[in-house]
């Protein structure tokens, strides 16, 4: 079935050092895309969303890109600080279709090395 | 401003038996939906109840059932439990759409 992926499991960086986390998803029909970040024992933290509408949006130290082309989704996070260090899930849906549930991706893991 | 809450925070239960899971809602907030997360994998959609309806449902079986009340908390029931179902229990709450669901610290259950 279709589902979001992410690339990798794991993402190490320096502290103070741009991170990267990427989410590949292959339902064309999903319009609306979330970042969520869980920290261990933790239910997810909404960090910023995305509608299909739009291919860039920022929020304070994080930036979610959208390629609709290519289905990719990435969410940028600047400076990176020790407090950033959680696993980090895309999540998807179609809002038109009274499909209401969210597909999450398995959670890349942010590491960051002091 | 309370935000999503659950209870209980654990819980360990035997193969066969049932349980009853509770959620209250952010503040403001009329839409709770369920996820079950398994270890090291992403929140997996059970449900989504509205004006005390279930408005939508995953891929889960029946032994899955929920309830909305008129105060919008809501409570996951799982009958003949399994070994599969130890997770940890996601209540997400929204306002009427499923934009910027907020989710509550979770239930972790585990059946033995």
């Amino acid at each position: 079935g279709e589902s979001v992926g992410l690339h990798l499991p794991t993402l190490s960086v320096q502290e103070g050092d741009n991170s990267i986390i990427n989410c590949a998803y292959s339902n064309s029909a999903s319009d609306y895309f979330i970042w969520y970040k869980q920290e261990s024992g933790k239910g997810p933290q909404f960090i910023i969303d995305i509608r299909s509408n739009m291919d860039k949006r920022q929020g304070q130290r994080v930036t979610v890109l959208l390629n609709k082309t290519v289905k990719h989704l990435s969410l940028q996070i600047a400076a990176t600080q020790p407090g950033d260090s959680a696993v980090y899930f895309c999540a998807e849906t179609y809002s038109g279709g009274g499909a209401d549930g969210l597909t999450f991706g398995k959670g890349t893991h942010l590491i960051i090395q002091p | 401003d309370a935000g999503v809450t659950q209870s209980p925070t654990h819980l360990i239960k035997t193969r066969g038996q049932q349980v009853t899971l509770r959620c209250s809602p952010k503040s403001g907030h009329d839409t709770v939906s369920w996820y079950q997360q398994a270890l090291g994998q992403g929140p997996q959609f059970i449900f989504q109840y509205y004006e005390e309806e279930e408005r939508q449902r995953g891929n889960f079986p029946d032994r899955f059932s929920g309830h909305q009340f008129p105060n919008y908390s809501s409570e996951l029931n799982v009958n003949a439990l399994l070994l599969g179902d130890s997770a940890l229990y996601l209540c997400a709450s929204s306002l009427e759409v499923i934009y910027e669901q907020y989710f509550g610290p979770g239930t972790r259950l585990t059946v033995t």
